[in-house]
């Protein structure tokens, strides 16, 4: 069964604080994909990877950094967390190649709060 | 840039069909997916268009029109597990990577 998993469901940090969400999966993906997701704004993607040490940035990239330096690992780093950054976080992940990339895999979540 | 329409909210009847569409506006049209997410959950990929016409997955049905750059979702004998919201997605434009765009999604609501 095709597996991803987050590091955490439930997060809560501080302004300020340097904040890591990690995000595996078992499935020999090339694609890997962060998400946040609020209410009336669908998923909105922050970075996505192609590729071991290769990253492009999505729609929302400010004030994030990922890290992809194993194929089965991509880190998603809040380098100073603000309130605005409270959110629920998704990672996926899908094979390369058409139509292979239209099923992304998703892990369940890290609901994150900033206070 | 691009854009994907759909409503924000669906109700149905438990036994019904439903249908959730989506419109979009994209350059280098590659195909519409539907993804499933019920509520405190991951979404889920239900089916892919990439060519017109309609693609059944049981209960499940998507079509698409790409000359009209519009596709729905098609939800037949309603269930009360059916209740969640429903996204269209499309591949990014231009990047090259396999990355996709997603639209703010459907709540439907199915009651009995």
């Amino acid at each position: 069964d095709v597996k991803v998993t987050q590091s955490s469901r439930y997060l809560v940090k501080r302004t300020g604080e340097k904040v890591f969400l990690e995000c595996v999966q078992d499935m020999d993906h090339e694609n890997m994909f962060w998400y946040r997701q609020d209410p009336g704004l669908g998923l909105r993607l922050i970075y996505f990877s192609y590729d071991v040490k290769m990253k492009e940035k999505g729609d929302i990239p400010e004030g994030y950094s990922v890290s992809r330096e194993k194929k089965e690992r991509f880190s998603l780093i809040l380098e100073s967390a603000s309130t605005n950054q409270t959110s629920m976080y998704l990672c996926a992940s899908s094979l390369s190649g058409y139509p292979s990339y239209n099923e992304q895999f998703f892990g369940p979540g890290t609901r994150l709060t900033v206070l | 840039g691009q854009s994907l329409e759909q409503p924000s909210e669906v109700t149905a009847v438990e036994g019904a069909i439903v249908q959730i569409n989506c419109t979009y506006q994209t350059s280098g049209f590659y195909g519409l997916s539907w993804y499933q997410q019920h509520d405190g959950g991951a979404p889920t990929f239900l089916s892919y268009n990439g060519l017109d016409g309609l693609e059944e997955t049981g209960r499940f049905s998507s079509f698409l029109s790409r000359s009209d750059s519009y596709g729905y979702l098609l939800l037949q004998e309603l269930q009360m597990k059916d209740s969640a919201s429903y996204f269209c997605a499309v591949r990014d434009k231009g990047t090259g990577a396999n990355n996709l765009f997603f639209g703010t999604g459907t709540r439907l609501t199915v009651i009995p």
